[in-house]
């Protein structure tokens, strides 16, 4: 079975501060990880995702997020939020499967950038 | 090109109806999922489909619910005598294989509104 948890349902920053949004995760197996980033009335658009290899993940739109094992954590970070980075993030995670491939996902964290 | 399409956008249904929920993935996808997202809440997986084949439905919630792919293409979700818990958003994804790691591509969502 698998899992995940976000941390914090909404987040605020400032225009030009750090973005992190938590993300811990279960899985009985090595798992893949996914970020989506959905915009109101569109559907989910994939972020970045890690399967193997490096564990810090470079995505679209300056986005960013480290693998730790250790920790069951997938963070996301940006250096510097700009305005149009307001919009629902959500996580999640699939098991290692070349043969299915449903993802389950965390219930999302509402990102708003104050001027 | 274009992208996963899904028709109605809205639908308004009144307790004990029948509704179907259309799902045209991107050309050549392989691979098609079936999500609900409640209010508040990420993505609940439903079902997927590698070709015409149901290869996991083991998130449908019951027997109301049941989905096709008769050509391996476009999908249809049929809901049967439909209750108010049932009112949600249904999302549709594509990949253009099966596989935890291959990236599904998301459709604008069918929101369903159950009076």
């Amino acid at each position: 079975a698998q899992s995940v948890t976000q941390l914090g349902s909404h987040v605020s920053v400032s225009e030009g501060a750090l973005v992190l949004l938590r993300c811990n995760y279960s899985s009985s197996v090595p798992p893949y990880l996914f970020w989506y980033v959905q915009y109101p009335n569109q559907g989910l658009q994939l972020l970045l995702k890690y399967t193997t290899g490096a564990t810090l993940v470079k995505g679209i739109n300056g986005f960013e997020a480290e693998f730790k094992k250790s920790e069951t954590s997938f963070h996301l970070t940006k250096p510097s939020a700009h305005m149009s980075d307001a919009a629902e993030y959500f996580c999640a995670v699939s098991e290692e499967d070349t043969n299915a491939g449903k993802s389950t996902f965390g219930d999302g964290t509402t990102l708003t950038v104050k001027p | 090109g274009a992208g996963v399409s899904q028709t109605p956008s809205n639908k308004v249904t009144e307790k004990g109806k029948y509704v179907e929920l259309r799902c045209d993935p991107i050309s050549g996808h392989t691979a098609l999922y079936w999500y609900r997202q409640s209010l508040g809440q990420g993505p609940e997986f439903l079902i997927y489909f590698q070709g015409t084949g149901a290869a996991d439905d083991s998130g449908l919630p019951n027997d109301r619910f049941f989905a096709v792919r008769p050509e391996g293409s476009v999908s249809t979700l049929k809901i049967q005598r439909t209750e108010r818990g049932d009112s949600a958003v249904y999302l549709c994804a594509s990949s253009f294989q099966g596989g935890s790691y291959n990236e599904q591509f998301f459709g604008p969502g069918t929101r369903l509104t159950v009076l």
